[in-house]
């Protein structure tokens, strides 16, 4: 199994600022994902973060808002830029191979 | 298109009585398919999956699902529950047809809540 950590653990933000999100493997892994996640509710997939190429975006995300760096194959960042309150949530770092897939901890971001 | 439900928003079930967790899906081929539990403020944590052969996976804690490719199903099962196992639980699926690139879908969630 893979072990996750992210930082920041949880953070408040004022509306209009960005936030980087830290997304750190123990070992190398093929596959890093960014969820984000209401509390209490499912797990949505903002996009498949790629090594040395451009994120993989799904529907109703886009890069302006929320680029994605994987410069190697243990470490990730997500950034949530231009934050509105409505981006306050769970951000939740994955990362795995072709069986298993493991999650972080996740960031709860709250935007005022 | 891959899909996951879980029919049931939440389910009660007395302590040291059996439990079940539903959970149906939808992919094009075979699929992978996962539950997971979250705690109260806690990260997502693995508890078993499906990828091939027998159709009963043991997990951890006790549980265990039973995959049935006819009724597409992947019930979540444990004989005798516990107090400690109130919490979230994710059934997820992966379609196989796609490479170890393919993305995992998860269901909407079910509370299970065990009383005392």
């Amino acid at each position: 199994s893979a072990v996750i950590s992210q930082k920041p653990s949880r953070d408040i933000c004022q509306r209009g600022t960005s936030l980087t999100i830290q997304c750190q493997v123990d070992s190398q892994v093929t596959m890093m994902f960014w969820y984000r996640q209401q509390p209490g509710q499912s797990l949505t997939l903002i996009a498949t973060a790629n090594q040395g190429s451009e994120a993989t975006y799904e529907s109703g995300f886009v890069i302006d808002k929320f680029p994605i760096s994987r410069p190697n194959l243990t470490f990730s960042t997500l950034t949530v830029s231009n934050m509105s309150p409505e981006d306050s949530s769970i951000y939740l770092c994955s990362a795995g191979g072709s069986d298993e897939q493991y999650f972080g901890p996740g960031t709860r971001l709250t935007v005022t | 298109a891959q899909s996951v439900a879980q029919p049931e928003d939440q389910v009660n079930v007395a302590e040291g009585n059996p439990l079940t967790v539903k959970c149906t899906y939808s992919v094009s081929g075979n699929p992978y398919l996962f539950w997971y539990v979250q705690y109260p403020n806690r990260g997502l944590q693995f508890l078993l999956k499906y990828i091939t052969g027998d159709n009963l996976v043991k997990g951890s804690y006790g549980f265990e699902a039973e995959f049935n490719k006819s009724q597409t199903s992947f019930h979540l099962k444990k004989p005798s529950a516990l107090v400690s196992d109130s919490a979230l639980y994710f059934c997820a699926v992966r379609d196989r047809r796609y490479s170890s690139a393919s993305k995992i879908i998860f269901g909407s969630g079910t509370r299970l809540s065990i009383r005392p």
